[in-house]
């Protein structure tokens, strides 16, 4: 069974400074992996996905990479403002007859500092 | 604006009482799904649906029901045999149950027991 994990679990870091999140999953098969922001009560939005035949994705301050083989991924955000503040979580969608199942790992509660 | 509408935002359930979730989307996408998220953890499947007419069990179905008798609609049912309800309920959406596409989330109905 796939298991998705996310160290640390907050993260508190002063404006300016770059961030680093850490996602880690058991099963290498998978169809691809997804970030998420969450907000404070609020839905989930999604930032990148990742295919499983691609090594990066990038929007804007935000870029993810995935590393299949030692199950992996990493969301690198630039130069964080207060506004990054939020919740990020990960997800993988495992490679199953019925797509889009995804399972989430525990999110990363980041606090940017003006 | 195209979205996914949940309600009510906040709701109360009595012992033995069913109480049903709304679920609407505009979007014209094919799948829907149904998540529960409890204090500081990730995401967990109750629910999927890959077209109208048809739905299947997830990781934690027990305990809940859902339909899908059209296809902007998906509410989901919390009965009386889920004996934890309490937790933030959240509904998704994807064009089609393919994978590659990435999920749009509503913003939640959070579910307490009086």
């Amino acid at each position: 069974k796939q298991e998705v994990t996310q160290i640390p679990a907050a993260l508190s870091v002063p404006e300016g400074e770059n961030l680093v999140l850490n996602c880690s999953f058991t099963d290498s098969a998978i169809y691809n992996l997804q970030w998420f922001r969450q907000d404070p009560g609020k839905g989930l939005t999604s930032l990148l996905l990742i295919q499983s035949s691609q090594r990066e994705q990038t929007s804007g301050r935000l870029n993810a990479s995935l590393d299949k083989s030692s199950g992996r991924s990493t969301l690198y955000i630039a130069a964080s403002q207060p506004g990054d503040s939020a919740t990020y979580l990960c997800a993988v969608d495992g490679w199953e007859a019925a797509g889009n199942k995804l399972t989430f790992g525990g999110g990363t509660r980041v606090l940017v500092k003006p | 604006d195209g979205g996914i509408t949940q309600s009510p935002k906040y709701l109360f359930r009595k012992e033995g009482q069913n109480v049903t979730l709304s679920c609407e989307q505009n979007l014209n996408h094919d799948a829907m799904y149904w998540y529960r998220q409890d204090p500081g953890q990730g995401l967990r499947l109750i629910y999927y649906s890959q077209i109208v007419n048809d739905f299947q069990k997830g990781d934690i179905a027990e305990g809940y029901s859902v339909s899908r008798e059209k296809k902007e609609s998906f509410p989901l049912t919390v009965t009386s045999a889920q004996k934890n309800p309490t937790a933030f309920y959240l509904c998704a959406s994807s064009i089609d149950h393919n994978g590659n596409q990435p999920q749009h989330f509503g913003d939640g109905t959070r579910l307490s027991i009086l």
